[in-house]
């Protein structure tokens, strides 16, 4: 089965940059799209096709792609912003069976 | 108000079934492809089910396929999962969330897959004996 790889927790102080990755063998032809959990929360999408931002968002928060990995940069981070985030995709199957990264959790202090 | 409210979690024994409901409001349900997710205690994200807006199309994780079936009335704006042989894995909150809608054109609707741009609240399912 298909898996997203991504590293279960980042720490920044606030105002530093935060960069959480996604692994997975598809994200060559496939988007990644995250979503931001903070306890307690329905999740929230930040970004999604790779590096758009829905209305609402942040500025701060921005994505990318290159080849197997996907990153969400978190510019500045504020203390707001400590949550788990999930990357989320699909494999190459055509398939549809669409999947969750395992979720960092992001600790700004 | 636009907001997703599902129903139905509760205690079941392993190797029964339960069925929960999405109520939507404040929004044209019968439009938009929706989707159940997941998240067992302390635990990540787990897509469970997708079906479009007009029940045409159906996908389920391999986890939950053949006991899982997802359904939807959009006379009643309501979404579905039945939930059977429940297994102790299967205890978890699960959310229903919308697809973000790209377009209708000729009487059919478009979602786009993974763009999830509204949320239930959840309801927790734990099975156990």
């Amino acid at each position: 089965s298909y898996e997203l790889t991504q590293p279960p927790s980042v720490s920044v102080s606030p105002g530093q940059t935060a960069r959480i990755t996604c692994s997975g063998d598809a994200l060559p032809k496939k988007y990644a799209y995250w979503y931001q959990q903070k306890s307690g929360q329905a999740p929230v999408l930040v970004i999604y096709e790779d590096s758009k931002r829905p209305s609402g968002i942040p500025e701060r928060f921005s994505g990318s792609s290159s080849g197997t990995m996907a990153t969400l940069t978190i510019s500045g981070a504020q203390v707001e912003d400590e949550a788990d985030y999930y990357c989320y995709s699909t494999d190459s199957s055509g398939n549809h069976i669409w999947v969750f990264g395992g979720g960092t959790k992001l600790t700004v202090l | 108000e636009v907001q997703l409210v599902e129903s139905g979690g509760g205690l079941v024994k392993p190797g029964g079934s339960l069925r929960l409901s999405c109520a939507a409001s404040g929004f044209t349900f019968s439009s938009y492809s929706m989707n159940w997710v997941r998240q067992a205690p302390g635990k990540g994200l787990e897509w469970v089910s997708s079906i479009s807006s007009s029940s045409s199309y159906i996908y389920y994780a391999d986890s939950v396929k053949g006991r899982f079936t997802i359904s939807r009335d959009n006379a009643k704006n309501s979404l579905y999962l039945q939930m059977n042989s429940l297994r102790a894995e299967d205890t978890a909150v699960y959310y229903c969330a919308r697809d973000f809608l790209l377009y209708c054109s000729g009487g059919s609707c478009y979602s786009e897959e993974g763009y999830f741009d509204l949320w239930g609240r959840g309801t927790l399912v734990t099975v156990s004996s």
